[in-house]
């Protein structure tokens, strides 16, 4: 069946610039994870999402960064006033549920903030 | 404060020879530890995990070892094959939360 997919791939955006980030999980997958891969860094969380319950946001940085996921499905992360630092790949996970279950990725986006 | 450390960020190892990634952690709570690969331009896959419970887990060519006491896990491929070469990251998490902390990876070149 088809995995988690993210659009756009690419994405180069002036400083300042607002960007939304878009994935789609796994159908059926109730849990959703966005983590982002800066240079040299492992993946750092950023939010969770399972099922109705309030998201985690614990991961992310700063007030600029806000993720929403519609349905029980499609999930969007925006940035507001991007920043240079802004600039990683940005990963997108599902997983059956969320307690032991393994997460699968998506091929995430490159953001780049000039 | 890295909780997951990969503290070589390269390996190079010839085809048919075995591969040997590690990785150590410092937080006594994590009992899941899992291995992804990553190509470029593609997200992480998934690749082998382990409880807490176990010390040892093989899949084909692929083994995890966990030694708890050492806070330390490894990841062998034999034999390694040039479609091996990618990118390794181990993780670690509670499995009373659904966090993975991540290492910061391994790049593992098989040369042919």
């Amino acid at each position: 069946g088809a995995g988690v997919s993210q659009s756009p791939s690419n994405k180069v955006t002036e400083k300042g610039k607002d960007v939304e980030l878009r994935c789609d999980p796994i159908s059926g997958h109730t849990a959703l994870y966005w983590y982002r891969q800066s240079l040299g860094q492992g993946l750092e969380f950023l939010i969770y999402f399972q099922g109705n319950s309030a998201p985690d946001k614990s991961g992310l940085p700063s007030d600029r960064f806000s993720a929403e996921r519609t349905g029980g499905s499609v999930s969007t992360l925006t940035i507001q006033r991007t920043q240079q630092e802004d600039s990683a790949v940005y990963l997108c996970a599902s997983s059956l549920s969320s307690q032991g279950d393994t997460q699968y990725f998506g091929p995430g986006t490159r953001l780049t903030v000039l | 404060d890295q909780q997951v450390k990969q503290n070589s960020p390269s390996l190079s190892v010839q085809e048919g020879r075995i591969s040997i990634l590690n990785c150590d952690y410092t937080n006594s709570m994590f009992d899941y530890f899992l291995w992804y690969k990553k190509y470029p331009a593609e997200g992480p896959t998934f690749l082998i995990s382990i409880s807490s419970i176990k010390d040892k887990n093989e899949d084909g060519r692929f083994t995890v070892f966990l030694n708890k006491s050492a806070k330390h896990l490894s990841l062998h491929i034999v034999p390694s094959q040039p479609g091996d070469s990618a990118v390794y990251f181990c993780a670690a998490s509670d499995s009373g939360t659904y966090k993975y902390i991540f290492g910061t990876g391994t790049r593992l070149k098989v040369l042919a």
